[in-house]
């Protein structure tokens, strides 16, 4: 199947600091990409729609300000949290649709701590 | 999407066929039904997916009910590496996926 990768992996930062999340198809060009966020013993909640050359998305609740996405290219979705506190500490996962089989493929998710 | 109804949690033994329910019962004519599974710690992992008909692939078989209202996802000899939470989902091809709680299922030796 399609990989997508996310880096890094996991970060720790202190809080206020303001942490990029890269999601990359390494194998398609996905012009739509989504942004998820899971807490401990949590499901997947929908943060965002990440759209090529457009504005994102955004799921109601999600401060667009606090979480700005750029999808520059067909194959690139950022995600920077700013100012980071710890309450954003969570499990980032983003994913990309392969148009041709109805199939979205899911990264391998970027775990940030937050002290 | 439509809602998805699973339990919440399985049991299964190794070598076993581990067959995982889900019910979708306000789908709409155009919503597929998706399954991933997510290992601890790792981003979820696409498993199969079907309209009308029944799939099977590497990993899994996918039987969905005439009337499209439940599905069932089928690990035919089901490893302790199949120790996951499963999700079904249905939705319409290309859009974003609505995660419920999923399946947790637990592959025992």
């Amino acid at each position: 199947g399609a990989v997508v990768s996310q880096h890094p992996s996991w970060v720790i930062c202190k809080s206020g600091t303001s942490v990029k999340i890269e999601c990359r198809s390494l194998d398609f060009q996905a012009t739509t990409m989504f942004w998820y966020r899971q807490f401990p013993k949590q499901s997947l909640m929908l943060m965002a729609t990440s759209n090529e050359g457009s504005k994102a998305t955004y799921e109601q609740g999600v401060e667009k300000d606090k979480f700005l996405i750029n999808h520059a290219s067909l194959t690139l979705s950022t995600l920077t949290v700013t100012s980071a506190h710890p309450e954003d500490s969570s499990f980032y996962i983003c994913s990309a649709g392969a148009e041709i089989n109805n199939e979205q493929f899911f990264g391998p998710g970027t775990r940030l701590t937050v002290l | 999407d439509a809602k998805t109804t699973q339990p919440p949690s399985m049991d299964c033994a190794e070598g076993r066929a581990a067959n995982l329910p889900c019910n979708h019962s306000t789908i709409s004519g155009n919503e597929y039904v998706y399954w991933y599974r997510q290992i601890h710690s790792q981003g979820p992992q696409y498993i199969i997916h079907g309209l009308k008909n029944n799939e099977t692939n590497e990993m899994a078989s996918l039987i969905i009910t005439e009337d499209r209202k439940s599905s069932t996802l089928i690990l035919p000899h089901a490893t302790l590496r199949d120790t996951a939470v499963y999700y079904c989902i249905a939705n319409n091809a290309g859009n974003m996926l609505t995660f419920g709680g999923g399946t947790r299922l637990m592959v025992k030796p």
